[in-house]
């Protein structure tokens, strides 16, 4: 397996327009997870996905952010409009509960972000 | 509120010696414990993943421990290199809801 696929490595935009980050877990995982990373805050957890439900969102900041995971193979986080305080690079992740205990967590090379 | 706090935050220390990294976490109900590595400008590699009901784990130079009663993990790194100067970050997923929470790290320099 090629482990986690994020694409773009970095996305430079500006203000008010719509991003899209796009995530391919690693096949077979069920757990999938979307981080944010500042020098500020660390990573952040933003949201997660079991069997491509999503579980828990309340790290997701704002209304603008959304996420999506129609297939086990395929997420999306959309940041709609963008702000110049969601630069960041954020990261996505996969894991398998592999009872009764998860796996490892792997990670994405993440997206560096940049609204201008 | 799970809280994962590492310290210190920044360490420099000469090549050759042997270096302790610390990890604590407030909420002892955790699936597992599992230390990252992270370049700069880079994603996060997977060094070492302790599971809840195991003690330590060793990969090479590398050896990290677990004590689930007292919220505590450590990250020992024998012989330190350059090449290990990295920020190492440990996270812990969580018993009750599977989230995955990360301290800040720790900026580890090894001097020539």
């Amino acid at each position: 397996d090629a482990g986690v696929i994020q694409s773009p490595r970095h996305e430079v935009t500006e203000m008010g327009q719509e991003v899209t980050l796009r995530c391919k877990p690693i096949s077979g995982h069920d757990y999938l997870f979307w981080y944010r990373q500042t020098m500020m805050r660390g990573l952040e957890l933003l949201i997660y996905f079991n069997n491509n439900v999503p579980i828990d969102d309340s790290g997701m900041p704002e209304d603008r952010f959304s996420a999506k995971m129609p297939n086990a193979s395929f997420s999306t986080l959309k940041i709609q409009p963008s702000e110049p305080r969601d630069s960041a690079v954020y990261f996505c992740a996969s894991s398998h509960l592999l009872l009764p205990w998860p796996t490892e967590a792997f990670f994405g090379q993440g997206t560096r972000l940049t609204v201008v | 509120k799970q809280e994962v706090t590492q310290i210190p935050a920044a360490l420099s220390v000469p090549e050759g010696e042997n270096l302790v990294l610390n990890c604590s976490f407030t909420d002892s109900a955790i699936y597992n414990l599992q230390w990252f590595r992270q370049d700069p400008g880079k994603g996060l590699t997977s060094l070492l993943l302790i599971q809840s009901s195991q003690r330590e784990q060793t990969s090479g130079r590398l050896n990290a421990s677990l004590d689930k009663s007292s919220g505590r993990s450590t990250l020992y790194i024998a012989a330190s290199q350059p090449g290990d100067s990295a920020t190492y970050l440990c996270a812990v997923m969580l018993f009750r809801d599977d989230k995955i929470i990360f301290g800040k790290g720790t900026r580890l320099h090894i001097l020539p």
